[in-house]
């Protein structure tokens, strides 16, 4: 069982909002900025969210980060058909001296 | 613009070491404070973080792979490399390498992944 957790699948309807969530502990989330991943099928991990609600460049502001205690979230607003992908949260873990992925969320958009 | 390749030999037999490399194009990989990190995914199931290696040559392992793990640089090929131990079956995944950004972010030490490569199959079998 992964130290951070997220739920296996979520779904919406395009046009709807959707969240996201990924919880921890005081060793991880409560502790270090955490990062989002979207994974499309058949395609490499891209970086959505970084230091809790910071996008990188070229990143739509449909997506967006949150956190709180031991608690994060990413929301999809909008959303639209190709955003049906795999979406991993990840966090430094000071208990294990390294990264811990969640076990990723599998968003369909129906 | 920065790119990551892997390289590897797709497919490996039991008990034997297996060896990846991933190239970096579009920076030197040793400009920059950067670590060169190393994730893989076994079929049906979530990533994991196999390690990393900072551009002057600090690594640090998932403790759970630590024995078998070591990671390299290569900086006169702008390369760096993934050498897993003893593997089994249970190695078998896609294979990614990544670029880290590390720092400090109100306080709290940071760490994310901001370019992939597009990942490698391993098969472990005899």
């Amino acid at each position: 069982q992964s130290v951070v957790t997220q739920p296996p699948s979520a779904s919406e309807t395009p046009g709807q909002r959707v969240t996201i969530s990924c919880s921890g502990s005081n060793f991880n989330i409560q502790t270090t900025p955490i990062s989002w991943y979207q994974r499309l099928p058949g395609a490499a991990p891209k970086l959505l969210i970084y230091n809790n609600n910071q996008r990188p460049s070229g990143v739509p502001d449909r997506f967006s980060g949150s956190k709180s205690d031991t608690a994060a979230s990413l929301a999809i607003s909008g959303l639209q058909s190709e955003d049906e992908a795999d979406y991993f949260c990840a966090v430094w873990d000071d208990s294990l001296k390294g990264v811990v992925f969640g076990g990723g969320t599998k968003l369909s958009v129906l | 613009q920065v790119q990551l390749q892997e390289s590897g030999p797709g497919l490996v037999k039991p008990s034997q070491t297996l060896s990846l490399t991933c190239t970096v194009s579009g920076d030197s990989i040793s400009s920059g404070y950067y670590y060169w990190s190393w994730i893989r995914q076994p079929a049906g199931r979530g990533l994991e973080w196999i390690g990393r290696i900072f551009t002057y040559g600090t690594t640090n392992y998932n403790s759970s792979l630590k024995s078998r793990v070591a990671i390299s640089l290569d900086t006169s090929n702008n390369q760096f490399s993934l050498n897993l131990s003893s593997v089994t079956a249970a190695d078998t995944a896609v294979y990614y390498c990544a670029r880290g950004n590390s720092g400090y972010h109100y306080g709290y030490s940071y760490f994310y992944m901001d370019v992939w490569g597009k990942g490698t199959t391993i098969t472990v079998s005899s």
